[in-house]
């Protein structure tokens, strides 16, 4: 079975400050790793995905992941936040085997505050 | 706009009522998945479906059920055996399952269930 682990629940950062969302995942197998973001009362919207052509991710709005194989880690980092960051971060694991359905396994998600 | 709508947006239910929450989507997927979401819990998967006329159960399908008579549309009901139904429901597809690549998936803006 996969699953995920996202480090602290509540990160906050000032603004200009780098930010830096942990997720590592258990997996029999190279996964497919994802994150997204989510505003208040509002469905989730992708931000970047690993797809195993590049260990280094770039996504949206000035965020980057890199896939640890090593360390079983996919942490999701910017250089520097801005107010407009705040929102609830989700790290998320596919089955890439036959027979996985593209079915997402969910971390519990980490609320990013960004102070002035 | 292509894109997916979840109706209404906010739901009342009443003990020992089924209620029904519409997805409906225009971007021609054939994947569809119901997600609830409770807080410090992300999200979990309660049905999904990879084409029409076929869906399978998810991690907490207990209490819930759902049909794909079109491609566009995945209602999922909240039956009465549902013992704990508030929380907030997410709709998402994706174009199709792939067993080659990371297919993401595209929510909806999401339904908030209550109970009185």
């Amino acid at each position: 079975a996969q699953s995920v682990t996202q480090l602290g629940s509540h990160v906050s950062v000032s603004e200009g400050a780098l930010v830096l969302l942990r997720c590592n995942y258990s997996s029999s197998v190279p996964p497919y790793l994802f994150w997204y973001v989510q505003y208040p009362n509002q469905g989730l919207q992708l931000l970047l995905k690993y797809t195993s052509a590049a260990t280094l991710v770039k996504g949206i709005n000035g965020f980057e992941a890199e896939f640890k194989k090593s360390e079983t880690s996919f942490h999701l980092t910017k250089p520097s936040a801005h107010m407009s960051d705040a929102a609830e971060y989700f790290c998320a694991v596919s089955d890439p085997r036959p027979g996985g359905g593209n079915k997402l396994t969910f971390g519990t998600g980490t609320q990013l505050k960004v102070e002035l | 706009d292509g894109g997916i709508t979840q109706s209404p947006k906010y739901l009342f239910r009443k003990e020992g009522q089924n209620v029904t929450l519409s997805c409906e989507q225009n971007l021609n997927h054939d994947a569809m998945y119901w997600y609830r979401q409770d807080p410090g819990q992300g999200l979990r998967l309660i049905y999904y479906s990879q084409i029409v006329n076929d869906f399978q159960k998810g991690d907490i399908a207990e209490g819930y059920s759902v049909s794909r008579e079109k491609k566009e549309s995945f209602p999922l009901t909240v039956t009465s055996a549902q013992k704990n139904p508030t929380a907030f429901y997410l709709c998402a597809s994706s174009p199709r399952i792939s067993s080659f690549l990371p297919e993401t998936q595209y929510f909806g803006p999401g339904t908030r269930l209550l109970v009185l």
